[in-house]
């Protein structure tokens, strides 16, 4: 069991600029969810996949925002023209189906700054 | 929807003193708590989690917290603070939309540890 495990670490990138993120989750677990956690806050619910299919969204997820999972294996979560207020840490977790409870492990996170 | 309140953005106590970090929550059903830990520039890390089973929780590193129904808290505590400990800490309610379990963070208790 190596973790849940993101890709890249850090990304600078200039506003309008398309930027993807890859999270590669524990290999059995078939729950993935993806979180934004802005300067000073707790982490925010973005969208959640339930092996490929992507089940929840959050208002947060605008229509800039864009996460996939193939095959329910990794998954990528992609910001089209970046924005200032994009700037944050994204973090990635999974889990496994156990109903109701539900114990995600998280990444280490992508940390996105925009210039 | 589920709450969490995290009482003092920061606490500050003497290497070998009592840790508190206090946490209220909200919630209409009975509710799944947990405590994350996060490091400088890392992922969070589960210390702990309630699920009904027991009111006096026991995790990682030393660390327990109480769920106390009467108060709607789980305060997490450690009888004697490492410098290793410093650190944010997050308490978080799970909220189970049928088909997710979206994590509701509180906004971070960031705890230092003082010679």
């Amino acid at each position: 069991d190596t973790g849940v495990s993101q890709d890249p670490r850090h990304k600078i990138t200039k506003r309008g600029q398309n930027v993807t993120f890859r999270c590669d989750p524990i290999s059995e677990h078939n729950r993935l969810y993806w979180y934004r956690q802005t300067l000073g806050q707790g982490p925010e619910f973005l969208t959640y996949f339930q092996n490929e299919a992507q089940l929840e969204k959050s208002r947060l997820l605008s229509d800039r925002f864009s996460a996939e999972r193939p095959k329910g294996s990794f998954s990528t979560l992609e910001i089209q023209r970046t924005e200032q207020g994009d700037s944050a840490m994204y973090l990635c977790a999974s889990s496994l189906d156990r109903g109701s409870f539900d114990e995600q492990y998280f990444g280490p996170g992508t940390r996105l700054t925009v210039t | 929807a589920q709450s969490v309140t995290q009482l003092g953005s920061h606490v500050s106590v003497s290497e070998g003193a009592l840790v508190l970090l206090r946490c209220n929550y909200s919630s209409s059903v009975p509710p799944y708590l947990f405590w994350y830990v996060q490091y400088p520039n890392q992922g969070l890390q589960l210390l702990l989690k309630y699920t009904s089973a027991a009111t006096l929780v026991k995790g990682i590193n030393g660390f327990e917290a109480e769920f106390k129904k009467s108060e709607t808290s789980f305060h997490l505590t450690k009888p004697s603070a490492h410098m290793s400990d410093a650190a944010e800490y997050f308490c978080a309610v799970s909220d189970w939309t049928g088909t997710a379990s979206k994590l509701t963070f509180g906004t971070g208790t960031r705890l230092q540890v003082t010679l």
